[in-house]
């Protein structure tokens, strides 16, 4: 089955700058990904996604960028500001997106 | 508004106690699933539904049921609950880019 991990448990970064969140995965066929944002007491909230025909794809202060040779992606934020702290996920789709995969989390903290 | 919805949100049971957690979603979605939510573990899936009347299941389905009868609705059944059942829970609606319920947590004694 798919694997998902490398997160970092914690990131914190100060107000203002650029966070960088990491996620790494096994499956070589995977070709869809998906990034989601918790905030405390929440569900999980749909940030950006990026298919693999695509090695990069940007949001309103976000970035996505995949690098199918490594197996690695990874979510930029720039200017990160106090709203953007949560805990982010990345997740793998499978099986015609049927089955979801979600790695163990970063929690990112803002320091203001 | 987009919405899905749980409940309980909260619920403390005894182990071995039937229980019923409800889900439903106003999108018109075929496709749902329930998460289960647990430190360190991030979520996993515990089955999912391509449409009425169509579940399969996910990653950890032991110990758990569920059904769709009507494309809105999507119960979670624990009909023998156990202590490690004791968790997070989540369901969401849409495949691909999925919504969301704000979460049931379960304590099993």
């Amino acid at each position: 089955g798919e694997s998902v991990g490398l997160h970092l448990p914690t990131l914190s970064v100060q107000e203002g700058d650029n966070s960088i969140i990491n996620c790494a995965y096994s499956n070589s066929a995977s070709d869809y990904f998906i990034w989601y944002k918790q905030e405390s007491g929440k569900g999980p909230q749909f940030i950006i996604d990026i298919r693999s025909n695509m090695d990069k794809r940007q949001g309103q202060r976000v970035t996505v960028l995949l690098n199918k040779t490594v197996k690695h992606l990874s979510l930029q934020i720039a200017a990160t500001q106090p709203g953007d702290s949560a805990v982010y996920f990345c997740a793998l789709p499978s099986g015609g997106y049927q089955k979801v995969t979600f790695g163990t989390g970063t929690k990112l903290q803002v320091i203001p | 508004e987009a919405q899905v919805t749980q409940n309980p949100r909260y619920l403390i049971t005894v182990t071995g106690k039937k229980l019923t957690v409800t889900c439903s979603q106003n999108m018109n979605h075929e496709y749902m699933s329930w998460y289960r939510q647990d430190p360190g573990l991030g979520l996993r899936q515990i089955y999912y539904s391509m449409n009425v009347e169509v579940t399969d299941k996910g990653d950890v389905p032991e110990g758990y049921k569920v059904s769709r009868k009507e494309k809105r609705n999507f119960p979670l059944i624990l009909e023998s609950p156990s202590p490690n059942q004791t968790s997070l829970y989540f369901c969401a609606s849409g495949r691909g880019e999925q919504y969301f319920g704000p979460g049931t947590r379960l304590t099993v004694t």
